[in-house]
């Protein structure tokens, strides 16, 4: 019944190490989106993907790799994780058309906490 | 630079009262204006949104007002139950990918 998974949600890893969050929408979305929480609770979009196309890479370092295999589907991989690293990760997923249409639903958020 | 100011951080209300959250954005080319609930743990869930052509809506005990000219916004929750409690952020979108950019987010106490 979940419209928006992620896993895992919770996340603990060293600096260094290498992690994957995994999203799935099963509302039928063409577009998903990839937000950062900080510990201030300030939202922040990192990726936008529409039809498996990148249409959105703000300011994030490039240890950030987004992958969408399909519509339905939007990983994040990151590489060598640091300590600023540490938020909660949030999907979420819209439809683009029509363009009346507008909410973004949201996932539950990975918490990732890097030591 | 944040293009979504909100205000203000915290806000404490009575159980009845009036709970009254502000943002100001500067980018003309914002065209829909939401505004986000988000209990702990969980992810936000749009609450209620407006667009600019529009200059109140009203949803339950929930209403924004919406002034163009000033570049406001504000969300106003009527007769606050505690179950309001909750960290409120208001967003505006732009661009073709309908790119939310977020305000710094109100945590609501609501005291019973």
């Amino acid at each position: 019944d979940t419209a928006v998974s992620q896993t895992p949600k919770y996340l603990v890893t060293q600096m260094g190490n290498d992690k994957s969050i995994k999203c799935e929408q099963n509302l039928g979305h063409d577009t998903m989106y990839w937000y950062k929480q900080d510990s201030k609770k300030f939202l922040k979009i990192m990726f936008s993907y529409n039809n498996k196309e990148l249409i959105i890479n703000e300011t994030v370092p490039n240890r950030f790799s987004p992958k969408s295999p399909d519509k339905a589907h939007l990983n994040l991989h990151i590489n060598s994780l640091e300590l600023g690293d540490s938020a909660v990760y949030f999907c979420a997923s819209t439809k683009q058309w029509p363009r009346r249409s507008h909410e973004q639903y949201f996932g539950p958020g990975t918490r990732l906490t890097v030591t | 630079q944040q293009q979504v100011k909100q205000s203000p951080q915290s806000l404490i209300v009575q159980k009845g009262g009036i709970s009254i959250i502000n943002c100001a954005y500067e980018n003309t080319a914002f065209d829909y204006f939401p505004w986000y609930q988000q209990f702990p743990g969980k992810g936000p869930a749009l609450l209620i949104a407006i667009r600019p052509d529009v200059s109140e809506k009203k949803e339950g005990r929930f209403t924004i007002s919406f002034n163009k000219s000033a570049k406001q916004f504000s969300l106003h929750i009527m007769d606050s139950q505690p179950g309001d409690s909750a960290t409120y952020f208001c967003a505006a979108r732009t661009g073709s990918a309908r790119q939310l950019t977020f305000g710094s987010g109100t945590q609501l106490t609501v005291l019973p």
